[in-house]
């Protein structure tokens, strides 16, 4: 079946480094890509997604770039700030027929001043 | 909107007792989601529902677990009997529309259960 796998974590950086969060699929089809974040506390709630090979998504100063050759989508973000602090999550939806999120088990990342 | 409303924040219960999470979906939201979330297992999807019809329940992990949705605003989810294994953070998501790969999932909070 399709499924997501995320570096484990957590990832621990101090504050202005530079992130990345690796993620890569494996799926029958052409699925389309989201990372969600969830922060202490509180539910996911979409960071960015892409919806096809090459596309770009990007939100708060995060992007990741759809690679259909390595099927990866990976999470960057220049310089990183405490308030970044969260887990990460993962997941696709494939682009036919009718079915839902599947996500990774999510990276915790660690921020400190 | 006040978003996705789950209660309660934190259950505390013994094994064998029956426990019952609740979720008020954002309104107009035609669907709702039951997912569970374990450092093992990461986040797991028990069960949606489409304008208040169990669409699939294929991850539901036993007959101790069922959900209900009596209504547009309202669901629930039980476990009976209670097990320590169960012990996780239940969240639960809508989302306006079916086209899942141009609409997103707002979650709720979750419920944090512990099962001793």
């Amino acid at each position: 079946g399709d499924s997501v796998t995320q570096m484990e974590g957590p990832v621990t950086l101090s504050e202005e480094a530079f992130l990345t969060i690796n993620c890569t699929y494996t799926a029958t089809g052409y699925p389309s890509l989201f990372w969600y974040v969830q922060y202490p506390g509180e539910g996911l709630q979409l960071l960015l997604k892409a919806t096809k090979a090459d596309d770009k998504g990007s939100n708060k100063g995060f992007e990741a770039t759809y690679r259909k050759e390595t099927t990866s989508f990976h999470l960057e973000k220049g310089s990183v700030q405490v308030s970044d602090s969260a887990v990460y999550f993962c997941a696709l939806i494939m682009n036919s027929g009718y079915s839902t999120l599947t996500f990774g088990k999510g990276t915790m990342l660690l921020v400190s001043p | 909107d006040a978003g996705v409303i789950q209660s309660p924040r934190h259950e505390v219960t013994e094994m064998g007792q029956e426990v019952t999470l609740r979720c008020k979906p954002i309104s107009g939201h035609d669907y709702l989601f039951w997912y569970r979330q374990t450092m093992m297992r990461g986040l797991e999807l028990l069960i949606y529902f489409n304008n208040n019809v169990p669409i699939d329940d294929s991850g539901m992990p036993e007959d101790r677990f069922s959900a209900k949705m009596p209504n547009a605003s309202f669901s629930t989810l039980k476990i009976q009997p209670s097990e320590p294994r169960d012990s996780a953070v239940y969240f639960c998501a809508s989302s306006p529309g079916q086209n899942f790969r141009n609409e997103k999932l707002f979650f709720g909070s979750g419920t944090q259960l512990s099962v001793l």
